[in-house]
């Protein structure tokens, strides 16, 4: 039972650059998140999704784009990387169509980004 | 606005020591509460929640919380630290109203022999 997968564990970045931000989850999760963690702030969320095709900004969203096309799957896609997005990056994801959404989130290992 | 505050940024106790740490919350409902811990390099791992009911709850590696309505916290508990707890700790608000998760500011611990 694999969980919540991120890939990469490691990456650094040029100004200007663009990437994305795999995660996958095998737990038919309805609800999946994005979150930065940055040091004495703990973690902000960028982007969720409450279903596939769905997806909603939360307090951080500018620069990151996200998508829902399967259950599975959420990519994070930065546009044009900022050493301000050097972080990192934690999907998180929780619920099924017959649990409640809150009954607990399963967080990925996370990404450390580096912009440079 | 929704918020949570942890107010200790660094906590240090001796091994076999009582542990407390604090969290704070704003939220106008009925909040969904939870503490996460995480070790360094790692994700975050649910220690315990409260949706209703009894508002000591119980949780994994021997931690507990406390819910007080009137005083908007919920502070974690454990009778005797070990070594293994040294982590950061997570305290975070369900939102059902946004659909979003809040996370305090996180107070790390560690834990002396």
């Amino acid at each position: 039972n694999a969980g919540v997968t991120q890939t990469p564990k490691f990456q650094v970045l040029k100004t200007g650059q663009s990437m994305t931000l795999q995660c996958a989850q095998d737990m038919n999760h309805e609800y999946m998140s994005w979150y930065r963690q940055d040091p004495g702030m703990g973690l902000r969320l960028i982007h969720y999704s409450v279903g596939a095709g769905i997806t909603d900004q939360g307090e951080v969203p500018n620069g990151y784009n996200v998508s829902r096309s399967t259950t599975e799957d959420f990519p994070l896609r930065l546009l044009s990387a900022a050493p301000s997005q050097t972080s990192v990056y934690f999907c998180a994801s929780s619920g099924t169509t017959t649990d409640s959404v809150w009954a607990e989130a399963f967080f990925g290992q996370g990404t450390r980004l580096t912009v440079v | 606005a929704q918020s949570v505050t942890q107010p200790d940024i660094h906590i240090t106790v001796s091994e076999g020591a009582s542990l407390e740490l604090r969290c704070n919350y704003s939220y106008g409902a009925t909040p969904y509460l939870f503490w996460y811990v995480q070790s360094p390099g790692q994700g975050l791992q649910l220690l315990l929640k409260y949706f209703s009911g009894d508002t000591l709850v119980q949780g994994i590696k021997g931690f507990e919380a406390e819910f007080k309505r009137s005083q908007s916290s919920f502070n974690l508990r454990k009778p005797s630290v070990h070594w293994s707890d040294a982590a950061e700790y997570f305290c975070a608000v369900g939102a059902q109203s946004s659909n979003q998760f809040y996370f305090g500011t996180g107070t790390s611990l560690t834990v002396i022999p």
